[in-house]
């Protein structure tokens, strides 16, 4: 069965502190994507990686980086956590001889206080 | 680049009545339609998909209609139960060297009440 993990499930931090978020998926996949969740806005991507070490911004890319060194982690950094950042973060990733399903891990609530 | 409107963003029905969900798009080169399904707790998982040589795809209960002329799909529910009450997003895709890119939109809160 097809798995997508994710760190942690709730987080809360400080404004200012440095987090990380992290994804492992087991399916060998070679896109992976992260994205937050907020009411009335849908999914936006924040950031996506087709290969180790390569990225690509997504549409809301400021305030974030990422790191890829093996093929089945996929890191989301905040670099200096702020309250507007607060939010649900999810995780996916999608095979590219898989067909076009993007499969979720269960998400991160992060709060920044 | 693309972009996805979604309506209505919550609908409340009786249980055994049927829930449309609609959506447009902008960028004529999409050609994929997914719809996730996201359950309280869980991340969205996929529930029906349609690409652009199709005008509809029903699996069950559920059927998604594609109009590229007005640019325009949706999601359609029959016999609908408790179980069906969740948060479905509509997206769209270019696939070819999009690496799976998704543009989704702003998701429909679904009750349905026994």
């Amino acid at each position: 069965d097809v798995k997508v993990t994710q760190s942690s499930r709730y987080l809360v931090k400080r404004t200012g502190e440095k987090v990380f978020l992290e994804c492992v998926q087991d399916m060998d996949h070679e896109n992976m994507f992260w994205y937050r969740q907020d009411p009335g806005l849908g999914l936006r991507l924040i950031y996506f990686s087709y290969d180790v070490k390569m990225k690509e911004k997504g549409d809301i890319p400021e305030g974030y980086s990422v790191s890829r060194e093996k093929k089945e982690r996929f890191s989301l950094i905040l670099e200096s956590a702020s309250t507007n950042q607060t939010s649900m973060y999810l995780c996916a990733s999608i095979g590219s001889g898989s067909g076009n399903e993007q499969f979720f891990g269960p998400g991160t609530r992060l709060t920044v206080l | 680049g693309e972009n996805v409107e979604q309506h209505p963003s919550t609908l409340s029905v009786q249980e055994g009545d049927s829930a449309v969900i609609k959506c447009t798009y902008s960028d004529s080169a999409s050609n994929y339609f997914p719809w996730y399904k996201q359950e309280l707790g869980k991340g969205p998982q996929l529930i029906i998909d349609i690409r652009s040589n199709v005008g509809e795809k029903k699996d069950q209960r559920i059927a998604v209609t594609l109009n590229k002329t007005a640019k325009h799909f949706s999601l359609h529910i029959t016999e609908t139960q408790p179980e069906d009450s969740a948060v479905y997003f509509c997206a769209a895709s270019t696939g070819g060297t999009s690496y799976g890119k998704l543009t989704f939109g702003q998701g429909t809160i679904l009750t349905v009440h026994p």
